[in-house]
């Protein structure tokens, strides 16, 4: 069965730093991965997606992810954090035939001015 | 287009009542997921439609909770009777079809459940 990790429960970055949030995979097969955002009170928003190709891929708000299938990770980077980044990120994978979306436990991120 | 509507946003009812969850997908798409959030157990699929058809119920908690999709446009979670356990947020989100994009999952802005 797919499964997704995320090994950091909080972190807290100043604004204006970098930023990586990690994510580790279980799959047999190339996965499709995704990070999605959620802001308080609000649903889940989709940052980026991949699928295959070129193994770094942009989504929106200045974030990237890199796939690393040597690693089975899938982390999240963002080089200078903004106080608007403080929310919780999910990672999840997903299998190709199916839509069935397996979730992390989710980063909270807190952003200190 | 307006997103995955859920309705309502808030509901505090009481113990033993009966809670109707509702949602609209997107319009265009043919998968309808529930999802349930909780401080404890984080984000949990409930059961997924494909086509208006119940694919995966294997994350419904107990015989308490029931799911349909009588069309393309509308689905509903219904909880009966309501427990103080079944508090949480609940979230239903919309995939269009197609492999690839169609693993794309759209969400709501979910309903805050509460039950005294």
């Amino acid at each position: 069965a797919q499964s997704v990790t995320q090994p950091d429960i909080h972190i807290t970055v100043s604004e204006g730093a970098s930023l990586e949030l990690r994510c580790n995979y279980s799959y047999g097969a190339t996965p499709y991965l995704f990070w999605y955002v959620q802001s308080p009170g609000q649903g889940l928003q989709l940052l980026l997606k991949y699928f295959s190709g070129d193994t770094l891929v942009q989504g929106i708000k200045g974030f990237e992810a890199e796939f690393k299938r040597s690693q089975s990770s899938f982390n999240l980077r963002k080089p200078s954090v903004h106080w608007s980044d403080a929310a919780e990120y999910f990672c999840a994978v997903s299998s190709g035939g199916g839509n069935k979306l397996t979730f992390g436990t989710g980063t909270q991120l807190k952003v200190e001015l | 287009d307006a997103g995955v509507i859920q309705s309502p946003r808030h509901e505090v009812t009481e113990m033993g009542q009966e809670v109707t969850l509702r949602c609209k997908p997107i319009s265009g798409h043919n998968s309808l997921f529930w999802y349930r959030q909780t401080m404890m157990r984080g984000l949990e699929l409930l059961i997924y439609f494909n086509n208006n058809v119940p694919i995966d119920d294997s994350g419904m908690p107990e015989d308490r909770f029931s799911a349909k999709m009588p069309n393309a446009s509308f689905s509903t979670l219904k909880i009966q009777p309501s427990e103080p356990r079944d508090s949480a947020v609940y979230f239903c989100a919309s995939s269009p079809p197609g492999q690839g994009w169609g693993n794309i999952q759209y969400f709501g802005a979910g309903t805050r459940l509460s039950v005294l």
